[in-house]
C-alpha cells in the first residue's frame, strides 16, 4: 500500500472554476502536511502547509485536513492558466522525513 | 538572497564514469536531502543528512554516494554502479522539526 496516494490525473478545469486536488495517507501518526507545485521541468515549490484539522486559506489556495479520514486536499479558487502544473502532496511524521505522493497533473483550460 | 544552488543544471555522463552533483545552501538549514525524479513519477529519496559528518541511506541509495563535511554543502556522486542514472536530481534542505523542504533548481543527468 502506498504511503501517500494521489490521483495522477490529468485533471482539467475551466479557467475561473475551482480546482480540487485530493490526497490520502496511510500513517495515522502523520503530523505535518504540505502541498508543492511543480511546473514542467522545474523543481517543486512549497505553496501550503497545514498541521491541524480544518481549513487553512492563503490567497486563492485553501488546504483542508481531516486526520480521522486520513485525507488532505487543496482547493484553488478562480483557477488561472498559470496554475497548470503538477501538484505534489507530502506528509511527515514527527521529526521524520517527508513522504511524497506521485502528484496530480492539473490543466486549466482557457 | 538565501537559497539552494545546484550545479550544473545539465550533466552528461559516459558509461562507466562517476559524476558529482553539487548542492550548496545558505539558509542555515541543518538537514539536506537528495531526491531522484523520473518522468511521470514522484520523488524518490536517495540520501539524507541531518547533521554535519552524518548521513543515512534513503530508499534508492545503491549506486550513489554522498558526503557532508560542511553544513552548507551536500554533494552527490553518481557512480558507475548506478545502471540507470538518467533522471532529474533534486537537492532539498530544511530546518529540523515539522517543516517543509526547500528545493534547489535541480540537475538533469543524461547518460550518453
Amino acid at each position: 500500500q502506498k504511503e501517500v496516494e494521489q490521483n495522477s490525473g490529468p485533471l482539467s478545469v475551466p479557467e475561473g472554476a475551482i480546482a480540487s486536488l485530493n490526497c490520502t495517507y496511510s500513517d495515522r501518526g502523520s503530523q505535518s502536511f504540505f502541498w508543492y507545485r511543480q511546473y514542467s521541468g522545474k523543481s517543486p515549490e512549497l505553496i501550503m502547509s497545514i498541521y491541524s484539522n480544518g481549513d487553512k486559506e492563503d490567497g486563492r489556495f485553501t488546504a483542508q485536513l481531516n486526520k480521522a479520514s486520513q485525507y488532505v486536499s487543496l482547493l484553488i479558487r478562480d483557477s488561472q492558466p498559470s496554475d497548470s502544473a503538477t501538484y505534489l502532496c507530502a506528509v511527515k511524521l514527527a521529526n521524520e522525513k517527508l513522504t511524497f505522493g506521485t502528484g496530480t497533473r492539473l490543466t486549466i483550460i482557457p | 538572497d538565501g537559497g539552494i544552488t545546484q550545479s550544473p543544471k545539465y550533466l552528461f555522463r559516459k558509461e562507466g564514469q562517476n559524476v558529482t552533483l553539487s548542492c550548496e545552501q545558505n539558509l542555515n538549514h541543518d538537514a539536506m536531502y537528495w531526491y531522484r525524479q523520473d518522468p511521470g513519477q514522484g520523488l524518490r529519496l536517495i540520501y539524507y543528512s541531518q547533521i554535519v559528518n552524518d548521513f543515512q541511506k534513503g530508499d534508492i541509495a545503491e549506486g550513489y554516494s554522498v558526503s557532508r563535511e560542511k553544513k552548507e554543502s551536500f554533494p552527490l556522486t553518481v557512480t558507475s554502479a548506478q545502471k540507470n542514472p538518467t533522471a532529474f536530481y533534486l537537492c532539498a534542505s530544511s530546518v529540523r522539526g515539522d517543516y517543509g523542504y526547500t528545493f534547489g533548481s535541480g540537475t538533469r543527468l543524461t547518460v550518453v
